[in-house]
């Protein structure tokens, strides 16, 4: 059992529509992830939260909108999107995020369907 | 930049054959090695891992040693089952002044038939 949990798990929305992914993670792990995987393809990151600030963003269009309410919550608010960005997004978080030797845990991810 | 290299797939074994998936890195400093595996439907889930030169990680099976000489974590396992059919992705840790950062290889598709 997965101990990031994100929902929904599928979601499908039109280009006009403004939807939030939603992760949760009760392990005390003050850094968080957003990864969006495409078909037979590794995750790419978007964004990195450390102790509730965003630390990375890889240049991801603004229609894309991260929100950290707390350690434990991490949400995506998602408007106008394109067809092209229907993929799998994952949250993931480790201990903290400028030590290498931790592993990053994964949630199951959202697959979303842009019509 | 730091990067992975791992072989492509798919691989097509048959059940209780030994498996090899082929990992080489390229980095800077002493990174951290991992494999995760990602099923059909789901996240990652990290499967092993080494954080020093030598270091050997292993779990259900599945074993990779860091070698520092050969700059390589090749995963391997005696006996596959069925329930492995996955896709496997090796990952190092790279850190800079923005953070730490998972880079992964392409991932490999492994296939087990009973």
């Amino acid at each position: 059992d997965t101990e990031v949990t994100q929902t929904p798990k599928h979601l499908v929305m039109g280009m006009t529509n403004k939807k939030s992914l939603k992760c949760e993670q009760h392990m005390g792990h003050r850094a968080m992830y957003w990864y969006k995987q495409k078909a037979k393809k590794p995750p790419e990151l978007m964004f990195v939260y450390s102790y509730e600030k965003l630390s990375i963003n890889e240049s991801v269009p603004s229609r894309f909108s991260p929100e950290c309410p707390n350690s434990s919550l991490l949400n995506l608010h998602l408007h106008a999107l394109q067809p092209e960005d229907s993929a799998l997004y994952l949250c993931a978080s480790s201990q903290v995020m400028r030590v290498g030797n931790q592993p990053q845990h994964f949630g199951d991810g959202t697959r979303l369907s842009i019509l | 930049g730091d990067s992975v290299t791992q072989m492509e797939g798919p691989v097509t074994l048959s059940e209780e054959a030994f498996l090899t998936i082929n990992c080489t890195y390229t980095a800077t400093g002493y990174p951290s090695l991992f494999w995760y595996v990602q099923y059909p439907g789901e996240g990652l889930q990290l499967l092993l891992k080494a954080t020093k030169a030598d270091d050997k990680g292993s779990n259900k099976g599945f074993e990779a040693t860091y070698r520092k000489e050969t700059t390589s974590f090749h995963l391997e396992k005696g006996s596959v089952q069925v329930s492995d059919s996955a896709v496997y992705f090796c990952a190092l840790t790279s850190t800079n002044q923005a953070g730490t950062a998972l880079i992964f290889g392409k991932g490999t598709t492994l296939s087990v038939s009973s």
